[in-house]
Formats: C-alpha cells, sequence, structure tokens
C-alpha cells in the first residue's frame, strides 16, 4: 500500500524547534520529488517546502525561509522538516505530500501531524 | 507572488444539483491548476490536474475547465459523499505551489 506517515508533532514553546518526520512505504520514495504543507486550524492550505529526489533542489515558503530546513533521506525512505525559531502562527497542522511523477500535483498526502506553538 | 480567489467560499446545494466553484488567478497561469478535495479532518486528496484532466480512480461527475485567468470546477450531480472543502491550486512557478482560499459544499 501506497502510504505516507508523519510524526514528531507536538506542543512547543514560542522560540523552541521541533523536527517533523514523514515514513514513505509502497513506491519509489528516491524517484519523487517531496512536499511540506500546513493547515493552521480552520484555515486553507498553504505550501511550505519543497524538495527534489536527489536533494539538489530546495524551496521555502517566504512565511518560514531561514527558520525550517527540508531534508531528506533516500535509503531511510524518510522525508524531514526541522523547524526553528517557531512562532504562535506554525501552528498547523502539516502534511507531507508526494509530486506525482508526471503531472505536477501532490498525489499522495500524508494523514498530518499537528504542531501547537504556546507558551 | 500570484494570487488565487475562489468562489463563493461556501455553497449549499442539494444531493442531485449541479455544482459549480471558480477560481481565478492573478495573472496568467495557463492550464497549470489543480483541484484536491478535502473531507473534514482528513487529508486533501487530489481530483483534477493541468486544469481539467481527471485523475484515475475519481468519479466522472467532477470535471474541471478553463485556461489563463479563469478556471472553473463541477460537479456534475452533488451527492452525500461529495461534502468537503475544495482547493485549487496553481503551479504556475514551479516548484512553489499557491493554493486558493477553499470553497465550502454542504448539503442542503
Amino acid at each position: 500500500e501506497v502510504q505516507l506517515v508523519e510524526s514528531g508533532g507536538g506542543l512547543v514553546q514560542p522560540g523552541g524547534s521541533l523536527r517533523l518526520s514523514c515514513a514513505a512505504s509502497g513506491f519509489t520514495f528516491s524517484s519523487y520529488s517531496m512536499n511540506w504543507v500546513r493547515q493552521a486550524p480552520g484555515k486553507g492550505l498553504e505550501w511550505v517546502s519543497y524538495i527534489s529526489s536527489s536533494s539538489s533542489t530546495i524551496y521555502y515558503a517566504d512565511s518560514v525561509k531561514g527558520r525550517f530546513t527540508i531534508s531528506r533521506d533516500n535509503a531511510k525512505n524518510s522525508l524531514y522538516l526541522q523547524m526553528n525559531s517557531l512562532r504562535a502562527e506554525d501552528t498547523a497542522v502539516y502534511y507531507c505530500a508526494s509530486l506525482a511523477y508526471v503531472v505536477n500535483a501532490f498525489d499522495i498526502w500524508g494523514q498530518g501531524t499537528m504542531v501547537t506553538v504556546s507558551s | 507572488d500570484i494570487q488565487m480567489t475562489q468562489s463563493p467560499s461556501s455553497l449549499s446545494a442539494s444531493v442531485g444539483d449541479r455544482v459549480t466553484i471558480t477560481c481565478q488567478a492573478s495573472q496568467d497561469i495557463s492550464n497549470y491548476l489543480n483541484w484536491y478535495q478535502q473531507k473534514p479532518g482528513k487529508a486533501p486528496k487530489l481530483l483534477i490536474y493541468d486544469a481539467s484532466n481527471l485523475e484515475t480512480g475519481v468519479p466522472s461527475r467532477f470535471s474541471g475547465s478553463g485556461s489563463g485567468t479563469d478556471f472553473t470546477f463541477t460537479i456534475s450531480s452533488l451527492q452525500p459523499e461529495d461534502i468537503a472543502t475544495y482547493y485549487c491550486q496553481q503551479y504556475d512557478n514551479l516548484p512553489r505551489f499557491t493554493f486558493g482560499p477553499g470553497t465550502k459544499v454542504d448539503i442542503k
């Protein structure tokens, strides 16, 4: 079964750090570009970051640039998001999503992990 | 940056009704537009890619059209399981992506 499973969410104080993980299974993870997308409570979807299959190309939304770092380990079929200097406005469900191989759309999504930034 | 708007922000329709959602881009994005469905508490699901192509396994009552700045998403006959929020997504400036604000669809 094709699957993405996020983990690592939780409650963190403003200014703190958190590392999210996304475990892939059922497909050739190393061939796919990956993304993080977040959704604040009751709000819409916001693209956060992109990483190419070989990690050679990385992009961030302006809202997280300089604070978040995306990475991957193809040997472990895993995607990561290191989040530093967290702010209240980073509170959201964070989804990992794969970029489809032949079309520019997110075809596989994880179930999401909740990050709450609060004192 | 390209901005996306959707209308309406919410709608209520009866089972069997035809439902239409529009998405507008702030500049020409050709056909670089996708549509997603998100049910409450669930991850989004890809329905339409490249403005008008139906993702494999998605019911044919869903369709999309448009190019340039104006796009339309249609449910030809609304079903109870279609209750969800629908988002458009543009990818004119790869690999950056922008989602529209969403349209919530309810049953009347």
